[in-house]
């Protein structure tokens, strides 16, 4: 199967490092791997992307492993608005599509 | 920022019926999606277009259509509306200018077939 894989469901507490990790053992090599996130009833938003390298922006930080194999969204600071289903697509620059799995849902605790 | 906009948050239509969903992307994206959402199947991809005129089927394209006649402009058409097609339909697009395209989505249609 394509897709990616994630875990159903997840709690952090606020303030605390949310860390969503993502299956994609069949990504091809030209594939990047994407995080959106999707708060109820808006559609997904863009959070971070990567190839190969480790990256970070205002949002989050994302760890790809060295096999490509797997990844893992950081949200260092996690806060009650962060509560969201998080979603990691893979994608090929070069058709624009994206292939989504079914989501971690995101519970942030005060 | 980038804006996708979809014509009705809400709709409710019987069955038989046909089905206009209409989003509009104001950046000069080249390419453009469909996705139906559905509990527990996460996101389908339904039609994308890379251009005008052009379109390519999805992973679950039976029983739609689209039509893409100007580049802002990607119609999803639902021919015979059915039960079955009651979702959430989400619009989005990227461009084709970078190697990494992020795809910016609209904030979605919820679709009942009566």
């Amino acid at each position: 199967d394509a897709k990616t894989t994630q875990p159903p469901s997840m709690d952090c507490a606020e303030g605390r490092a949310a860390n969503l990790p993502c299956n994609h053992s069949t990504i091809s090599g030209n594939e990047y791997v994407y995080w959106y996130r999707q708060i109820h009833s808006q559609g997904p938003q863009y959070i971070i992307h990567g190839l190969k390298n480790n990256e970070t922006n205002e949002m989050a930080s994302l760890i790809i492993t060295e096999d490509r194999k797997s990844s893992t969204l950081i949200l260092p600071h996690a806060t009650l608005r962060d509560t969201a289903v998080y979603y990691c697509p893979r994608g090929s620059g070069n058709t624009g599509k994206l292939i989504f799995g079914q989501g971690t849902t995101l519970q942030v605790k005060p | 920022d980038v804006k996708v906009t979809q014509s009705s948050r809400y709709l409710v239509k019987r069955t038989g019926e046909k089905v206009f969903l209409e989003c509009v992307q104001d950046m000069d994206h080249e390419n453009m999606f469909w996705y139906r959402q559905d509990p527990g199947l996460g996101l389908r991809l339904i039609y994308f277009s890379y251009d005008v005129k052009m379109k390519e089927k999805g992973d679950i394209p039976e029983g739609y259509s689209v039509s893409r006649e100007k580049k802002e402009r990607f119609s999803l058409i639902l021919e015979s509306a059915s039960t079955n097609q009651t979702s959430m339909y989400l619009c989005a697009s990227s461009s084709r200018t970078s190697w990494a395209d992020t795809q910016y989505f609209g904030p979605g249609t919820r679709l009942t077939v009566l």
